[in-house]
C-alpha cells in the first residue's frame, strides 16, 4: 500500500526559505521508473505542478519556478524534500506530494496548507 | 509549455444525468492525458490515465476518450458522490500542466 505524507511549516514569512518533506511508504524511490512529484494549489484555484524527482536521480522543475526550487531525495529515509527560496504571499497554497506512475499521479499525500504572511 | 483548457468551467446537473467535460491541449499530447477528481478539502484522485484507462477502483460510469489535442471525460449516470471538481493533466513533456478545472455542481 502506497502512502505519502507532507510535513513542514504552515506559516512562513516573505523572503524566507521553505522546506517541505514528503515521507512515503509502499515503494522504493530507487529506479528509473519511479518518481515523486510536488504539486500545489492556491486556495480556490487550480493545481500547479512544481517538480519531480526520479529514483535514478533525474529531476525536472516548473520553468516558472525553477530558479527558486530544489528537490532532493533521501532513499534511506524514504523522503523527498522540496526547498523553495524567497517565498512570497502568492506562494500561499496547499502543497501535495504524489507518487508518479507512467506520467500520472496515482497516489497523493493529504496536503499541507502553507501560508506566507508577515 | 503546453496549456490545458477545460470546458465548461462549471456545470450543473442532476443525479442520473450524463455529463461530458472537455479538455483541449495547446499542442499534441498524443495519449498522455489524465483526469482527476477533487472534492473540497481532499487531495485529487486519479480517475483516468493514458486518455481512457480507468484507474483501479474507479466506477465504470466514468469513461474518457480523445487523442492529440482534444479529450473528453464522460460520467454516464451521475451519482451524488460525483459532484466535485475535475482536472485534466498532460504528461507528454515537461512541464506537466493541469487544466483550470471543471466544477460539477448539483442542479
Amino acid at each position: 500500500q502506497i502512502t505519502l505524507k507532507e510535513s513542514g511549516p504552515t506559516l512562513v514569512k516573505p523572503t524566507q526559505t521553505l522546506t517541505l518533506t514528503c515521507t512515503f511508504s509502499g515503494f522504493a524511490l530507487t529506479t528509473t521508473e519511479v518518481a515523486v512529484g510536488w504539486i500545489r494549489q492556491p486556495p480556490g484555484r487550480a493545481l500547479e505542478w512544481l517538480a519531480l524527482i526520479y529514483g535514478a536521480g533525474e529531476i525536472h522543475y516548473s520553468p516558472s519556478l525553477q530558479n527558486r526550487l530544489i528537490i532532493t531525495k533521501d532513499t534511506s529515509k524514504n523522503q523527498v524534500v522540496l526547498t523553495m527560496t524567497n517565498v512570497d504571499p502568492v506562494d500561499t497554497a496547499t502543497y501535495y506530494c504524489a507518487h508518479r506512475h507512467l506520467g500520472y499521479f496515482d497516489y497523493w499525500g493529504q496536503g499541507i496548507l502553507l501560508t506566507v504572511s508577515s | 509549455d503546453i496549456q490545458m483548457t477545460q470546458s465548461p468551467s462549471s456545470v450543473s446537473a442532476s443525479v442520473g444525468d450524463r455529463v461530458t467535460i472537455t479538455c483541449r491541449a495547446s499542442q499534441d499530447v498524443r495519449h498522455w492525458l489524465a483526469w482527476y477528481q477533487q472534492k473540497p478539502g481532499e487531495a485529487p484522485k486519479l480517475l483516468i490515465y493514458a486518455t481512457s484507462m480507468l484507474h483501479s477502483g474507479v466506477p465504470s460510469r466514468f469513461s474518457a476518450s480523445g487523442s492529440g489535442t482534444d479529450f473528453t471525460l464522460t460520467i454516464s449516470s451521475l451519482q451524488p458522490e460525483d459532484f466535485a471538481t475535475y482536472y485534466c493533466q498532460h504528461a507528454a513533456a515537461y512541464p506537466y500542466t493541469f487544466g483550470q478545472g471543471t466544477k460539477l455542481e448539483i442542479k
